[in-house]
């Protein structure tokens, strides 16, 4: 199948880390990205991860991937009420289409 | 990473009209694609965009209704041909550069009355 799923909201505290959850269904999945939708605006690349690898830290953003049980997440350390916003997981495939597959979206909320 | 500028950024159109949707890349890229995001919905990929011939289609998604063009590397357009209500979405353009980073533009508000 070709779903990927998260969980639709995830509120904290400013401060707190945030931790965004998906899971995908494909084993030929080859990357794996999150991306970043604030309101009124398109989608920003946040960060990527191989299959291969387990996990990629990028300043405040930690990924880790458990390839096993298909399961991906996104930490923000720190969290800042500039990170209000949905946050998308997507997967694409090592075939000719490289097409990107979504998952539903995450809308964080950071509370002060 | 690739720039993107789409426009226009929003329409309002009324029903029955078509409009047409650009794409400009900063750079060369080999891959383009159109994607639809109806509102408070994720993402769906219409086509891919492919430069000197048709572009591929999605399930559900037909020529007719999405034409699409790619005269070189760098330029696409996307139309959304005799609108219904049903077709107010946002239209999101995006690149593959070096067959990993994927990077969207800013995206072109439709809503059609």
């Amino acid at each position: 199948g070709e779903d990927v799923e998260q969980s639709l909201f995830l509120s904290v505290r400013e401060g707190d880390s945030s931790v965004i959850n998906c899971t995908y269904t494909d084993s030929s999945s080859t990357y794996l990205y999150w991306y970043k939708q604030e309101p009124g605006a398109g989608l920003q690349l946040l960060t990527y991860i191989f299959s291969n690898m387990d996990m990629k830290q990028d300043q405040r953003l930690t990924v880790l991937l458990n390839k096993k049980d298909k399961h991906l997440s996104l930490r923000i350390a720190d969290t800042q009420t500039g990170d209000s916003a949905i946050y998308f997981c997507a997967e694409t495939r090592m075939d000719s289409s490289y097409k990107l597959i979504f998952g539903s979206g995450t809308r964080l909320l950071v509370r002060p | 990473s690739a720039v993107i500028s789409q426009k226009p950024s929003r329409d309002i159109c009324q029903r029955g009209t078509s409009l047409t949707i650009q794409c400009q890349v900063d750079s060369q890229v080999t891959m383009m694609f159109w994607y639809r995001q109806q509102p408070g919905q994720s993402l769906t990929l219409i086509a891919t965009a492919n430069q000197g011939s048709e572009a591929t289609y999605e399930s559900g998604f037909v020529i007719d209704k999405f034409p699409i063009s790619r005269p070189n590397l760098t330029f696409s357009t996307l139309t959304v041909s005799n609108m219904s209500p049903e077709d107010s979405s946002i239209y999101l353009c995006s690149v593959l550069q070096s067959s990993t980073e994927a990077f969207f533009g800013q995206g072109t508000r439709l809503t059609v009355v």
